[in-house]
């Protein structure tokens, strides 16, 4: 397992409510990007965060929006939930940009 | 939208036998990099290889890359039930403006060994 950390581990929302998820990454790692996987799918890109900036966006509408803190953890905020926002969000960390990523275990939102 | 596209997307095979994967991507890249993803959890990194290499290696894992095909192959050895997963190709361009940073995922493979 890598070292980093997701919580929480399953959410359910209503439409039109707001979400934070949380995410620690490796230690020794200052650069956190986050995915969307929807069911049988492939991750897609949200955004990526080198040293508390933002350095890199997916197609994501800006309702989705994220914060690095000094100790290189992370936090990805969804405003206004749609039903198809529904989905695994994965949390990955690296020393680099360029470098493998090492996933969290997701957090499973559902909105209902 | 992916970029990279797995053949085939589903794989069944016996203990012991070979398991072939191949990913196809559309742009340039930096690097190419391989996971594995058991039963919707996060996903492990297994190997990544760079535009200018050819082949790697990583213990039952090998690797190719054809840069003028733009495609990948992964190669899993002497399979094992363990290996049973979803299998993705993830490209990253390198400096690419707003793209800085970003993997791109196939749709990836989902491979079956039968113990």
């Amino acid at each position: 397992e890598t070292g980093v950390t997701q919580s929480p581990t399953h959410l359910i929302k209503t439409r039109g409510q707001q979400v934070t998820l949380r995410c620690s990454s490796q230690s020794g790692h200052n650069t956190v990007s986050w995915y969307q996987q929807a069911l049988g799918q492939g991750p897609q890109f949200i955004f990526q965060y080198y040293r508390e900036e933002e350095n890199g966006r997916g197609n994501f509408p800006p309702r989705f929006s994220g914060l690095q803190f000094p100790n290189y953890s992370s936090e990805l905020n969804v405003n206004a939930l749609e039903l198809d926002d529904s989905a695994l969000y994965l949390c990955a960390s690296s020393f680099w940009s360029f470098d493998e990523q090492y996933f969290g275990p997701g957090t499973r939102l559902t909105v209902t | 939208s992916q970029q990279g596209e797995e053949d085939p997307q589903a794989l069944s095979i016996q203990e012991g036998e070979n398991a072939t994967m191949n990913c196809s991507y559309k742009t340039s890249i930096n690097n190419l990099q391989w996971y594995r993803q058991n039963s919707g959890r996060g996903l492990v990194h297994l190997i990544l290889i760079r535009s200018n290499e050819r082949e790697k290696h990583s213990g039952r894992l090998r690797v190719t890359l054809d840069t003028s095909k733009k495609s990948s192959s992964l190669l899993i050895t002497a399979s094992r039930a363990a290996d049973t997963a979803s299998y993705f190709c993830a490209t990253n361009r390198g400096y690419g403006g707003t793209s800085y940073g970003k993997l791109t995922f196939g749709q990836g493979t989902i491979l079956t060994v039968h113990p």
